[in-house]
């Protein structure tokens, strides 16, 4: 997972709380992505940004926000309006020919 | 749109017989297309990508994955496996018409039993 770093590793929301999942590169990487994966599941988009200062929505973006003011950073918020926000939550950013993940977030809901 | 499929949910070998793990995808350009292992509580780690020329494409722990344009499909395979291959495995596909957007099949849980 070289080159990617989130934290924290586990992570617990109470309710009406919102919670930052943090992810850095120093890969020097344009292209920053946010995927969401559910036990047995597989890995769905939330948010992805091609460039510093934006970002677009992707499958299942209702519930998050991010922002991506540094090249290297591109935190994830989980707001209060994400009812069921108990997932595991992966970072990751893209050369052309592959995608570099971070080791992951574990978020669950006290 | 672009999307891929994993047929099978989970697949059982022996150890020391060979692997398949199956992939079939649909994109409306050229495909880009890779493989992934995913251990518990981990992020996902590369494991070979198919971009362009050789239909078979070598990668990471002896795996290998053959490119069927006529099939669509991009099948993960080892002739030998072993107890610590068991792990779960995902296809992703870019769509060379859709810039970044990698798209992933539903995984596949590969147990290699002793």
């Amino acid at each position: 997972d070289g080159g990617i770093t989130q934290s924290p590793k586990y992570l617990f929301r109470k309710e009406g709380q919102n919670v930052t999942l943090s992810c850095e590169q120093n890969l020097n990487h344009d292209a920053m992505y946010w995927y969401r994966q559910d036990p047995g599941q597989g890995l769905r988009l939330i948010y992805y940004s091609q460039i510093v200062n934006d970002f677009q929505k992707g499958d299942i973006a209702e519930g998050y926000s991010v922002s991506r003011e540094k090249k290297e950073s591109f935190p994830l918020t989980v707001t209060s309006a994400q009812k069921n926000p108990t997932a595991f939550y992966l970072c990751a950013s893209s050369s052309r020919d592959r995608l570099f993940f971070g080791s992951g977030t574990q978020l669950s809901v006290l | 749109a672009q999307s891929v499929a994993q047929p099978e949910d989970q697949v059982n070998v022996a150890e020391g017989n060979p692997l398949t793990v199956k992939c079939t995808y649909s994109v409306s350009g050229n495909p880009y297309l890779f493989w992934y292992v995913q251990y518990p509580n981990r992020g996902l780690q590369f494991l070979l990508k198919y971009i362009t020329g050789d239909n078979l494409v070598k990668g990471s722990y002896g795996f290998e994955a053959e490119f069927n344009k006529s099939q669509t499909s991009f099948h993960l395979k080892k002739p030998s496996a072993l107890v610590s291959d068991s792990a779960l495995y995902f296809c992703a596909v870019r769509d060379e018409n859709y810039g970044q957007n990698f798209v992933f099949g539903p995984g596949t849980r590969l147990s290699v039993l002793p």
